[in-house]
């Protein structure tokens, strides 16, 4: 069954500090995998999409990694501001006919002065 | 602007009452979406569109109808709404499969 488990389910960091988010996932056969960011009450926004040759990608103080030998990403905040606090879903799309979006329960980030 | 314009963006509402979430994007897109986020389980499909008079069951279609009678817009459409039904409801839309999907403001339904 096609999944996406993010880790942790929940962070806590001081403004300031860096974090990294984790993804995995069974979607296969694999064609991207997108990290939105979710302010309460909104809509998710992208922030960067990842395709099966790309293993970095970087989009201001956000970088993200994959692996698609070990179906792994990761996405790393750095110097993280209060505006960093929301919810980071991970989505991954298949690359087999009309394969829908598989999304990920989400990392639940607050950021604290 | 390019946008996914949802409304309303807040309802409370009562057992039974039949409802409609409208959905409307000015992007041409031709894959249009609807979906549930409610906490612990993150957002899933209810029903997706990948062209006009073209609609398909997502992974929870049980209790909602739409219909995609326009390209630009895909109405959510609740017969007899129920109390499970009370969620955070998202639209989206992108220009193809491959592609990022824009995601509306998001409609707040309470059912009573």
């Amino acid at each position: 069954k096609n999944q996406v488990e993010q880790s942790p389910q929940s962070l806590i960091i001081l403004e300031g500090k860096n974090c990294t988010l984790q993804c995995n996932y069974t979607v296969s056969p694999f064609s991207n995998l997108r990290w939105y960011k979710q302010d309460t009450g909104r809509g998710p926004v992208s922030l960067t999409i990842m395709t099966f040759s790309e293993n970095t990608k970087s989009n201001g103080r956000y970088t993200a990694t994959l692996d698609a030998d070990t179906k792994q990403s990761s996405l790393h905040i750095t110097a993280s501001q209060l505006s960093d606090s929301a919810s980071y879903i991970c989505v991954v799309r298949g690359n087999s006919g009309n394969t829908p979006l598989v999304f990920g329960k989400g990392t639940r980030l607050s950021v604290i002065a | 602007e390019a946008q996914v314009t949802q409304n309303p963006r807040y309802l409370i509402t009562v057992t039974g009452k039949k409802l409609t979430v409208t959905c409307s994007q000015n992007m041409n897109h031709e894959y249009m979406s609807w979906y549930r986020q409610d906490p612990g389980l993150g957002l899933r499909q209810i029903y997706y569109s990948m062209n006009v008079e073209v609609t398909d069951k997502g992974d929870v279609p049980e209790g909602y109808k739409v219909s995609r009678k326009e390209k630009r817009n895909f109405p959510l459409i609740l017969e007899s709404p129920s109390p499970n039904q009370t969620s955070l409801y998202f639209c989206a839309s992108r220009p193809n499969r491959h592609t990022e999907a824009f995601f509306g403001q998001g409609t707040r339904l309470t059912v009573v």
